[in-house]
């Protein structure tokens, strides 16, 4: 079946450096995808979206790249803070033919060493 | 309020007894969303509805589950006979509405605890 999955699991960087979370995903008609953020006892919180016809978009101290040809997204994060600990999700979205099943994959655990 | 609301935000009950969950999604929000997310894990899609369209059923584990919407506002999400297996965060979301490309956005989830 169609997936979205992360290549690791957990990542562990120190304040200050960039961090980078990385996903492929398998449906190569999605045409949106989108990044959350999840901390502990709370629902996944968005942090920035990207359309098909984009390849980066930008926004504070996050970036997310797309690269369509490998099916492959991205998150970028500048100057990684402690409160940036959590676990990060991408999901990819069809957007098409009326169906909207976010697939979302296991997540990777950024964790943040003062 | 803000944000998507779910009650309860924790619950325990007995193998073999019905549950019931609620979900308040954004005002004007047309689109709403269940998943499960059971520890460590990923988010697993249960059911989705749109408007006055027939709701998008297909993740639903079993017929023991079940959701409605009501006046296109409101859901609770259903589920007869618990079982142990059943034991997760349910968690809701809503969006503007589809045929825009519109985020989803979540509540803080039930978690489900089934003994």
């Amino acid at each position: 079946g169609e997936s979205v999955g992360l290549h690791l699991p957990t990542l562990s960087v120190q304040e200050g450096d960039n961090s980078i979370i990385n996903c492929a995903y398998s449906n190569s008609a999605s045409d949106y995808f989108i990044w959350y953020k999840q901390e502990s006892g709370k629902g996944p919180q968005f942090i920035i979206d990207i359309r098909s016809n984009m390849d980066k978009r930008q926004g504070q101290r996050v970036t997310v790249l797309l690269n369509k040809t490998v099916k492959h997204l991205s998150l970028q994060i500048a100057a990684t803070q402690p409160g940036d600990s959590a676990v990060y999700f991408c999901a990819e979205n069809t957007g098409t033919s009326g169906t909207y099943k976010y697939i979302f994959g296991t997540g990777t655990r950024l964790k943040v060493l003062a | 309020g803000a944000g998507v609301s779910q009650s309860p935000s924790n619950k325990v009950t007995e193998k073999g007894k019905d549950v019931e969950l609620r979900c308040d999604p954004i005002s004007g929000h047309t689109a709403l969303y269940w998943y499960r997310q059971s520890l460590g894990q990923g988010l697993e899609f249960l059911i989705y509805f749109q408007g006055n369209s027939a709701p998008d059923k297909s993740g639903l584990p079993s017929d023991r589950f079940s959701a409605e919407r009501t006046g296109g506002s409101v859901s609770t999400l259903t589920i007869q006979r618990t079982q142990q297996e059943d034991s997760a965060v349910y968690l809701c979301a809503s969006s503007v509405g589809t045929g825009s490309f519109s985020p989803l956005h979540f509540g803080n989830g039930t978690r489900l605890t089934v003994t």
